[in-house]
């Protein structure tokens, strides 16, 4: 089983819509988790860290779910702006990130 | 700050030469990252370093090799390429653990050919 798992998509969908990525990770002692956003040909950047209390940003919101070990991404009334790869990341113990494959979001006008 | 600097930005290699990727990290974090992406792939980790003189190995470390003599710097060695090794490869730090949630800066990746 890998250690950061992702729906590789893509996920097409229309301006204004809501969409949702989830990410499971397979080491229950892992300690903190993160969603990255990855542009075509780009360095990754960090969009959220995600809290055990789930957090939100704007039009984006983040859960993490221990017992299940998944972490999840909302992102309402999506902007053209927001096509991209989104990264689940999951630092499994002394700062060793691992990254998921990364969830392709499409959104057309 | 200049962050996280990656050299070259580009690179054609023949079968079997070797070739130095140079990561340098001016914020003087613990902890840095050579990681590899593959078309239409995620990031997978070669090697790591907590700290310098200290290295391990990732999830796809055959056919590299790392060091740390520095905190600023931590070059990814190619011995013998091959073009399985053809991949765009980013370095990334973070501050120093006990600092969980706070971000990797990467810096802008090598895109290596091997041919």
């Amino acid at each position: 089983r890998k250690e950061v798992e992702q729906d590789p998509g893509p996920f097409n969908v229309p301006e204004g819509a809501t969409v949702a990525f989830n990410c499971t990770y397979s080491n229950s002692a892992s300690q903190s988790f993160f969603w990255y956003r990855q542009d075509c040909r780009k360095e990754p950047k960090l969009l959220m860290s995600v809290y055990s209390s789930g957090n939100e940003d704007g039009r984006f919101t983040a859960q993490l779910n221990r017992a299940s070990q998944y972490i999840s991404l909302l992102i309402r009334d999506s902007k053209l702006s927001d096509s991209a790869t989104y990264l689940c990341v999951v630092n499994t113990g002394f700062q060793k990130l691992v990254f998921g494959t990364g969830t392709r979001l499409l959104v057309s006008p | 700050n200049a962050g996280v600097t990656q050299t070259p930005k580009f690179r054609i290699l023949k079968i079997g030469q070797s070739m130095t990727l140079q990561c340098t990290q001016d914020m003087n974090h613990n902890y840095m990252y050579w990681y590899r992406q593959d078309p239409g792939m995620g990031l997978k980790l070669i090697y790591y370093s907590v700290g310098a003189g200290i290295t391990d190995k990732g999830e796809v470390p055959n056919g590299y090799n790392v060091s740390r003599s520095t905190t600023e710097d931590f070059p990814l060695r190619l011995e013998l390429a091959a073009p399985s090794q053809t991949s765009v490869y980013f370095c990334a730090s973070t501050p120093p653990q006990g600092q969980e949630n706070t971000e990797a800066f990467f810096g802008q990746g090598t895109r290596l050919t091997v041919v």
